[in-house]
């Protein structure tokens, strides 16, 4: 049972782009959504995350924005550079239950020259 | 280097074989995860313990499966008799527990340890 859908599977953008990675969920009683990024060999690193009392949240190049009645949050990255090239996952967590994360199954970005 | 460490980071087995691996979570984390990657998937929830008591496995998690956390520090993930479905990526996480009702989603994953069953 996939309770996190991402899209797209992969992303191609070029240096100074805008990249936007979406993702749904099913679960109504998740209430905190974090993203990961994570870079080839290595494990996955929290980027940004947030709650769903919020429409947006920004740190530096990276924002999320979330509906919340849509049950959809997406994660774009402004000015995107080619040291932003990884894999990024969704995840989301219901409050109690120990940080146990439901992970999407993942963007890979390529930020071109 | 503070961060999770796991050993080995590869490992090559043949079907049926048994195979360890080590986790060393950041010293003052009391919450260690385990979880699994396959390729072009997320990771999955595998099990969890605080300090030295395991709260949760998943149902991912088969009988050949086995988690311990001795003195609430290490880890180890034991998996016996290896199919070649088990071959994956992995990855141990750690965290800080902040309150009973307090979930920041922080995980400080290692860098993973993949299994290759032949």
């Amino acid at each position: 049972q996939q309770q996190v859908k991402q899209s797209p599977q992969s992303l191609i953008v070029q240096k100074g782009g805008i990249s936007i990675i979406n993702c749904a969920y099913e679960n109504t009683a998740f209430d905190y959504f974090p993203w990961y990024q994570q870079f080839p060999g290595k494990g996955p690193a929290l980027l940004i995350a947030i709650r769903p009392d919020v429409s947006e949240k920004k740190e530096g190049r990276f924002t999320i924005s979330f509906n919340k009645s849509a049950k959809q949050f997406s994660l774009h990255i402004m000015d995107s550079q080619p040291g932003d090239s990884a894999t990024y996952f969704c995840a989301a967590i219901r409050d109690g239950t120990a940080s146990k994360l439901t992970f999407g199954t993942g963007t890979r970005l390529q930020v071109t020259l | 280097d503070t961060g999770v460490s796991q050993n080995p980071r590869h490992k090559i087995t043949k079907r049926g074989q048994n195979v360890t691996f080590r986790c060393d979570p950041i010293s003052e984390h009391n919450r260690l995860y385990w979880y699994r990657q396959t390729l072009g998937q997320g990771p999955e929830f595998l099990t969890y313990f605080q300090n030295e008591a395991q709260l949760e496995k998943s149902r991912l998690l088969s009988d050949r499966f086995s988690a311990e956390r001795p003195k609430g520090s290490f880890s180890t993930l034991e998996i016996q008799r290896t199919e070649q479905g088990d071959s994956a990526m992995y990855l141990c996480a750690s965290s800080v527990r902040q309150g009973p009702f307090s979930n920041t989603g922080e995980l400080f994953f290692g860098e993973g340890s993949r299994l290759t069953v032949l």
